[in-house]
């Protein structure tokens, strides 16, 4: 079955230090890759996907992802946090066209000033 | 254009009452879907429908019934609410004609549901 595992259910950040929020997949196929952003009270917003035609993928707010296969892994980073970054995380993840999302439990990261 | 628009935004029910969560895109999406999330597991899928009069359950069905009549609406019915139903709903779609699985989900605000 298709899974997704998101290592740290909440990361703690100074404002200005590297974010990263790591997702790891089980696959024995390619799998299409998703990270979503939900803010407090509100639904979630796509971040950046991979699809395949490019490994560093750049998404939204700055943040990007690399598709690594040998480590079955989508880690998500930013160079430099932002109080505005605080928020749950997702990592998701789809086998085949169209077929519904598989989520992650999210990692919520909080900024320190 | 709004978006996938859910209501209510919040409700409290008694165990053993029904109710139905509303949710219409407006962006012509042939596929809907239904998740609910719960602290610390992120989100599960409850139903999903491809197109009209077309639905298929999820991981979590048990306990729920949907109906896709319409391209826009996605109404999910709540029978019989146990407190194991207490959850945050949110309901997404997609276009459905990316290549392969490259499509986005635009999801709704949610609705917040607590059953005493």
């Amino acid at each position: 079955a298709q899974s997704v595992t998101q290592l740290g259910s909440h990361v703690s950040v100074s404002e200005g230090a590297l974010v990263l929020l790591r997702c790891n997949y089980s696959s024995s196929v390619p799998p299409y890759l998703f990270w979503y952003v939900q803010y407090p009270n509100q639904g979630l917003q796509l971040l950046l996907k991979y699809t395949s035609a490019a490994t560093l993928v750049k998404g939204i707010n700055g943040f990007e992802a690399e598709f690594k296969k040998s480590e079955t892994s989508f880690h998500l980073t930013k160079p430099s946090a932002h109080m505005s970054d605080a928020a749950e995380y997702f990592c998701a993840v789809s086998y085949s066209g169209n077929t519904p999302l598989v989520f992650g439990k999210g990692t919520r990261l909080s900024v320190i000033a | 254009n709004a978006g996938v628009t859910q209501t209510p935004k919040f409700r409290i029910l008694k165990i053993g009452q029904s109710m139905t969560l509303q949710c219409t895109q407006d962006m012509n999406h042939n596929y809907m879907y239904w998740y609910r999330q719960d602290p610390g597991m992120g989100l599960k899928l409850i139903y999903y429908s491809v197109g009209a009069g077309i639905t298929d359950k999820g991981e979590v069905p048990n306990g729920y019934n949907v109906s896709r009549s319409t391209t826009e609406d996605f109404p999910l019915r709540l029978e019989l609410a146990a407190p194991s139903q207490t959850s945050v709903y949110f309901c997404a779609s997609s276009s459905g004609l990316a290549e392969g699985s490259t499509d986005t989900q635009y999801f709704g605000p949610g609705t917040r549901l607590t059953v005493l």
